[in-house]
């Protein structure tokens, strides 16, 4: 089955930097990454998603990076904010699998 | 408004005590999936529907069952609780199948003592 790793565990930055979280995956045949946030007390919501014909996606400040022959993929965050702070979680889906597999997740922590 | 909703949000129980935790979406999803997420794991799959009288096993299946019996519902039923069931659990509901974006409850805390 699939196999997502997702560094850094925890990532720390001040007001206005940028943040980057890494994903890996394991099946080549996966094509669907979505990114989804986690506010404390609420669910994982989705920010971003990211299919494996595009390399690149952008919703204003945030933007997702995907490199299919390395297998990897990454969440951009710029001009961060202190409303950014939640647990980020990636994962990876294939055509016709009905799972989807997420990373461990990354505490953001944004500090004014 | 378009919502995933679970119930209880919390509970505290004692082992070998029959539960249900209810999940309830009004997007007429085809796709619904229960997740357990415990600290350093992450969110892990415990069953999922790709529709009404179709279920499957996740990565976590063992302790738990689930039922589809019409569109909007999926239940998650934990017939003999033990200790290490304790844990933060989300229903989630997509369209499709799961490579579709998923719309997640606000989650359930369960306490098994």
């Amino acid at each position: 089955g699939e196999n997502v790793e997702q560094h850094p565990s925890t990532l720390s930055v001040q007001e206005g930097d940028s943040a980057v979280i890494k994903c890996t995956y394991s099946d080549s045949a996966s094509n669907y990454f979505p990114w989804y946030k986690q506010e404390l007390g609420k669910g994982p919501q989705l920010i971003i998603d990211i299919r494996s014909n595009v390399g690149e996606k952008k919703d204003q400040r945030i933007a997702v990076t995907l490199n299919k022959t390395a297998k990897h993929f990454s969440l951009h965050i710029t001009e961060t904010q202190p409303e950014d702070s939640a647990v980020y979680f990636c994962a990876a889906s294939s055509v016709g699998y009905s799972t989807l597999t997420f990373g461990k997740g990354t505490m953001l922590l944004v500090s004014p | 408004e378009a919502q995933v909703t679970q119930n209880p949000r919390y509970l505290i129980t004692v082992t070998g005590k029959k539960l249900t935790v209810t999940c309830s979406q009004n997007m007429n999803h085809e796709y619904m999936s229960w997740y357990r997420q415990d600290p350093g794991l992450g969110l892990r799959q415990i069953y999922y529907s790709m529709n009404v009288e179709v279920t499957d096993k996740g990565d976590v299946p063992e302790g738990y069952k689930v039922s589809r019996k019409e569109k909007r519902n999926f239940p998650l039923i934990l017939e003999s609780p033990s200790p290490n069931q304790t844990s933060l659990y989300f229903c989630a509901s997509s369209r499709g199948q799961g490579n579709q974006p998923q719309h997640f409850g606000d989650g359930t805390r369960l306490s098994i003592l």
